[in-house]
């Protein structure tokens, strides 16, 4: 069975503080994987994509790493501040009928507290 | 261009009627999805086209779910019969080859509501 697993379910943590959200996957057909944020109910937003070709991907004050061998990925979110409050969700893209489609895991509620 | 579009954004409708939802791709984009998102949870695959042929569809898509994308540009998503549980979150996401890749992205879901 095709399983993104995130954790932790949810993190609260102090403006400026330098934090890491954890995905992993058990599925070895995964091959590449993207980050998504969503404000409440709101679609998702893109962050980072990171190919099965690449290691890591940086944007801004975000850096995603992905690890195909250990079936995890990480993001990274530097100085944090309030306005990065939002459900952050990973999701792992796999062939299908002549295509692919994203499994997403059930995402990780972050709070930014002043 | 200012990104993959749907219609309405919030549906409110009583148990056993029919609903209809759209969705505008981004221009160019060839392939198009659709995902629900209930309460709590991360999006599920429901159904890809690629063009105006659709492709795969998932076990979640029952009988009373249908999907066209007749032109091979905008996309319809119908319930019909509706049930409680089917409300949720119903998502649209385009793509097209760039940069190595078939990056998706989403538009701003139909919050369907079933009472």
């Amino acid at each position: 069975k095709q399983e993104v697993t995130q954790i932790p379910a949810a993190l609260s943590v102090p403006e400026g503080e330098n934090l890491v959200l954890n995905c992993s996957f058990t599925d070895s057909a995964i091959y590449n994987l993207q980050w998504f944020r969503q404000d409440p109910g709101k679609g998702l937003t893109s962050l980072l994509l990171i190919q099965s070709s690449q290691r890591e991907q940086t944007s801004g004050r975000l850096n995603a790493s992905l690890d195909k061998s250990s079936g995890r990925s990480t993001l990274y979110i530097a100085a944090s501040q309030p306005g990065d409050s939002a459900t952050y969700l990973c999701a792992g893209y796999i062939l299908t009928g002549g295509g692919n489609k994203l499994t997403f895991g059930t995402g990780t509620q972050l709070k930014v507290e002043l | 261009d200012t990104g993959v579009s749907q219609d309405p954004r919030h549906k409110i409708t009583k148990r056993g009627q029919n609903v209809t939802f759209r969705c505008d791709p981004i221009s160019e984009h060839n392939r198009l999805y659709w995902y629900r998102q209930t309460l709590g949870q991360g999006p599920e695959f429901l159904t890809y086209f690629q063009n105006e042929a659709q492709l795969e569809k998932s076990r979640l898509l029952s009988d009373r779910f249908s999907a066209e994308r007749p032109k091979g540009s905008f996309s319809t998503l119908e319930i019909q019969r509706t049930e409680q549980g089917d409300s949720a979150m119903y998502l649209c996401a385009s793509s097209a080859w760039a940069a190595g890749a078939y990056e998706q992205y989403f538009g701003p879901g139909t919050r369907l509501t079933v009472t």
